[in-house]
């Protein structure tokens, strides 16, 4: 079993949609969860990071874990086509912990 | 706003060469790491690097793999005898406390 999971997409919105993005995730020892922002041939960009379970707010940017059902969500409002990149989900099992473990990605357009 | 540096953006190699990945990372930061992400597919965690040694490394990370820290800015990643399948790019990261790492805009690495 993979340890994230996360639909590659593509995934093609209209400008002003809300989007939401998701990975699942099978270790239940992973406590933090982030998300990055990827454009093409760049380097990820934390955007957001969450711990434990609950909601975090950030702008038009809100990230959400459930740990109950290890499910983790980035929902994006009023999307922009600066949006537009692939998104990363990832963990780790502590705030000290060393290796990041990545989802596949969810390439995102929002079409003007 | 800091940010991790790397040269070069793209390199490309003869089968068998070695090569050298170079990385400035963030100035006050303590871990440093190298992920690759091979065309199309998940960000994958190479080695992690602290007070001057390896701290942690995965099983991609063999005998053909060495970083070093060879003065106070500077993190390289060596690749003794690059093989096709070592084509990706690599990213250079690094954090303060561990985890959350700030990611360089990576180095495309060819080998041909």
């Amino acid at each position: 079993q993979k340890e994230v999971e996360q639909d590659p997409g593509p995934l093609s919105v209209p400008e002003g949609a809300i989007v939401s993005l998701n990975c699942t995730y099978s270790n239940s020892a992973f406590q933090y969860f982030m998300w990055y922002r990827q454009y093409s041939r760049k380097g990820p960009e934390l955007l957001m990071y969450t711990y434990s379970s609950g909601n975090k707010e950030d702008g038009r940017f809100t990230a959400q874990v459930d740990k109950s059902s290890k499910y983790i969500s980035l929902f994006i409002r009023d999307s922009q086509p600066s949006d537009s990149a692939t998104y990363l989900c990832a963990t780790l099992p502590s705030q000290g912990a060393q290796k990041l473990v990545f989802g596949q990605g969810t390439r995102l357009t929002i079409n003007p | 706003e800091p940010e991790v540096t790397q040269t070069p953006s793209h390199q490309v190699t003869q089968m068998g060469q070695e090569v050298i990945l170079r990385c400035v990372p963030i100035s006050n930061h303590l871990y440093f790491y190298w992920y690759r992400q091979i065309l199309g597919q998940k960000v994958e965690f190479l080695v992690s690097f602290y007070n001057n040694e390896i701290s942690e490394k995965s099983e991609i990370f063999d005998d053909q793999f060495s970083v070093e820290r060879p003065d106070g800015s500077n993190f390289t990643l060596k690749i003794r005898s690059t093989k096709l399948e070592d084509s990706a790019m690599y990213f250079c990261a690094s954090t303060l406390e561990g985890g959350f790492a700030f990611f360089g805009q990576g180095t495309r690495l060819t080998v041909v």
